[in-house]
């Protein structure tokens, strides 16, 4: 059974840094893996989808890698910036006849004016 | 952009009733999902929807729920008979032909069992 950890599960920054976000998974047969943000009390966006032949996407101040071999993504978000404070989330799209997500419980980014 | 619409955006029922949640998947979408997040906890995945029939469902989508696209456009949740730990937000999805698609979510309809 699919499942994903987010490190770290709150975060506190100041305006303006980098950062990176961590997601892994126990079963690397994936089709895809979503980065989702969540604002409280709100539905998921996407922000990045990277399939399992991909090594990263980028979306403007947003980077995310695969590494499907060792279970592992990243999301790097560049010049941080208070509109950024959200969960973020990561879900894994896995093979074998699975439809559904399997998601990570977040990691809850504070971006400090 | 097109979006996935979900309708109520709360609901409190009392425990025992019945509930129906209702969802409007992006036009030309061919699968659909139901997630639910219970407050605090994963998103988890409830059940997906494609060619008019249920293609997967998870442990949690029991004999109290069931689906159904009634017409061509809407994808329904309803639950039988309320437990106070139904009591979350349910989230309708969707995604079009292949694997690789973004799945698109709503903005969650939340559900307080009383």
């Amino acid at each position: 059974k699919q499942e994903v950890t987010q490190i770290p599960a709150a975060l506190s920054v100041p305006e303006g840094e980098n950062l990176v976000l961590n997601c892994s998974f126990t079963d690397s047969a994936i089709y895809n893996l979503q980065w989702f943000r969540q604002d409280p009390g709100k539905g998921l966006t996407s922000l990045l989808l990277i399939q399992s032949s991909q090594r990263e996407q980028t979306s403007g101040r947003l980077n995310a890698s695969l590494d499907k071999s060792s279970g592992r993504s990243t999301l790097y978000i560049a010049a941080s910036q208070p509109g950024d404070s959200a969960t973020y989330l990561c879900a894994v799209h896995s093979g074998g006849g699975a439809d559904g997500l399997t998601f990570g419980k977040g990691t809850h980014l504070i971006i400090q004016p | 952009e097109p979006e996935v619409t979900q309708t109520p955006s709360h609901q409190v029922t009392q425990m025992g009733q019945e509930v129906i949640l209702r969802c409007v998947p992006i036009s030309n979408h061919l699968y659909f999902y139901w997630y639910r997040q219970i407050l605090g906890q994963k998103v988890e995945f409830l059940v997906s929807f494609y060619n008019n029939e249920i293609s997967e469902k998870s442990e949690i989508f029991d004999d109290q729920f069931s689906v159904e696209r009634p017409d061509g456009s809407n994808f329904t949740l309803k639950i039988r008979s309320t437990k106070l730990e139904d009591s979350a937000m349910y989230f309708c999805a969707s995604r079009g032909f292949t694997a690789g698609n973004t799945i698109y979510f709503g903005e969650g309809s939340w559900l307080t069992v009383v």
